[in-house]
């Protein structure tokens, strides 16, 4: 079986620039999180979608936005990058959503972003 | 506000030491932890799964235990190996209806042959 897929796999862009990255959780999955990772710190949480619904938001700034489609994939969108949005983006996917508690979350191979 | 946190930040072994991981946390309300495994520039990989009923967890030369009362988890590695070598990370999920995950900064584990 699949895994959780992230693309793509590296990015470099510009200050100013607009980013898109996409995740297609494991097969069945509802539940769609979105990690941001900078070097030598743990992932910070920044969105969970479940059918295709906003379940949680993280202390980031309203640059960042998400989506999740019918088929449970989901996008990640970041407008007017800054050089600290240069990071490892994770998503992560879960079949159960509180029900009755937090289930196991299963993590894609990242997309490493780079800003100039 | 939830708050992980790992020591030591770094830990160096020779091959075929046991070694144990610690993982603390401020609010011990919680659900579960998950212990994850991390590889230079790669995602993570879930290494076990304790609920907060379980004391503890095993998967092959792994053992996780969990004591909620003290805000207190371990990750237990026996014979460790080389290809044991990368960072450690555990997580809680925070309160409130999302499945936020708030993790410690990590243990970065080098097995020596």
């Amino acid at each position: 079986d699949a895994g959780v897929t992230q693309s793509p796999t590296h990015l470099i862009k510009t200050r100013g620039q607009q980013v898109t990255l996409r995740c297609s959780p494991i097969s069945g999955h509802k539940s769609v999180s979105w990690y941001q990772q900078v070097l030598g710190q743990g992932p910070q949480f920044i969105f969970q979608y479940y059918e295709k619904e906003e379940r949680g938001r993280g202390n980031f700034p309203d640059r960042f936005s998400a989506r999740q489609f019918p088929n449970y994939s989901s996008e990640l969108n970041v407008n007017a990058l800054l050089l600290g949005d240069s990071a490892l983006y994770l998503c992560a996917s879960s079949y159960l959503a509180w029900t009755p508690s937090p289930g196991e979350q299963f993590f894609g191979p990242g997309t490493r972003l780079t800003v100039l | 506000k939830q708050e992980v946190t790992q020591i030591p930040a770094a830990l160096s072994v020779p091959e075929g030491e046991n070694l144990v991981l610690n993982c603390s946390f401020t609010d011990s309300a919680i659900y579960n932890l998950q212990w994850f495994r991390q590889d230079p520039g790669k995602g993570l990989t879930s290494l076990l799964l304790i609920q907060s009923s379980q004391r503890e967890q095993t998967s092959g030369r792994l053992n996780a235990s969990l004591d909620k009362s003290s805000g207190r988890s371990t990750l237990y590695i026996a014979a460790s190996q080389p290809g044991d070598s990368a960072t450690y990370l555990c997580a809680v999920p925070s309160q409130g209806g999302s499945e936020k995950l708030v993790f410690g900064k990590g243990t970065k584990l080098t097995v020596n042959p």
